[in-house]
């Protein structure tokens, strides 16, 4: 089993500020994705990454893959109280791996 | 419009009565999985198939089954369910890797979760 951890665990911020929260694992993956759950949802895919060092940005979110492929970053710019969730990273390994998913980070934006 | 289907989105039952989970998905998806979502331990994979008549085991199968006889449907089957088993589930689809070996790179889509209660 590839362990992935998120940092922090819990973030309570205000409106405006920006943030960023990591997810680093000892294991190399060949994609990692980041997700946004809702209570009582299913989580939802923001973001894909494949290639090492790859930055790809979704309006205020910026979402980076570590050269090595074996670490992510997902930076907010600006949060407002929409972004309030749970942010998971999830990794693949390939072939017939499924995904292994992080703890996740519990974000708070206060008005 | 492209879902994944679960039901019953709430069950109790109890314990020792066998009970199926539906998953179903709409989107032609190769690769399908269970997942079990409690605090502090996240979401962990129970099985997974690559395609119709392939399963395979995740971090904790221990008494789940899992069927895929069609390409669209996934049922999760707890024979005995017992206690422990009281979770949120999610079952998941995703059309697969851009490459032969990298695994299902498009991400996946959650179905609605079913909250499950062992009494």
């Amino acid at each position: 089993t590839q362990l992935l951890e998120q940092s922090p665990q819990f973030l309570s911020i205000q409106e405006g500020e920006n943030l960023t929260v990591y997810c680093n694992s000892s294991s190399v993956f060949s994609s990692l994705q980041w997700y946004r759950q809702e209570p009582g949802e299913g989580p939802v895919l923001l973001v894909t990454v494949v290639t090492g060092g790859e930055v790809k940005k979704l309006k205020r979110l910026t979402f980076q893959f570590g050269d090595a492929r074996k670490d992510s970053s997902l930076h907010i710019t600006a949060a407002q109280p929409g972004d309030t969730g749970l942010y998971l990273c999830a990794g693949a390994v390939g072939g017939a791996d499924g995904l292994t998913f992080g703890k996740g980070t519990h974000l708070i934006i206060q008005p | 419009e492209a879902q994944v289907t679960q039901n019953p989105r709430y069950l109790i039952t109890v314990t020792g009565k066998k009970l199926t989970v539906t998953c179903s998905q709409n989107m032609n998806h190769e690769y399908m999985s269970w997942y079990r979502q409690d605090p502090g331990l996240g979401l962990r994979q129970i099985y997974y198939s690559m395609n119709v008549e392939v399963t395979d085991k995740g971090d904790v199968p221990e008494g789940y089954k899992v069927s895929r006889k069609e390409k669209r449907n996934f049922p999760l089957i707890l024979e005995s369910p017992s206690p422990n088993q009281t979770s949120l589930y999610f079952c998941a689809s995703s059309l697969g890797g851009t490459n032969p070996g990298v695994g299902p790179t498009y991400g996946y889509t959650f179905g609605s979760g079913t909250r499950l209660t062992v009494v």
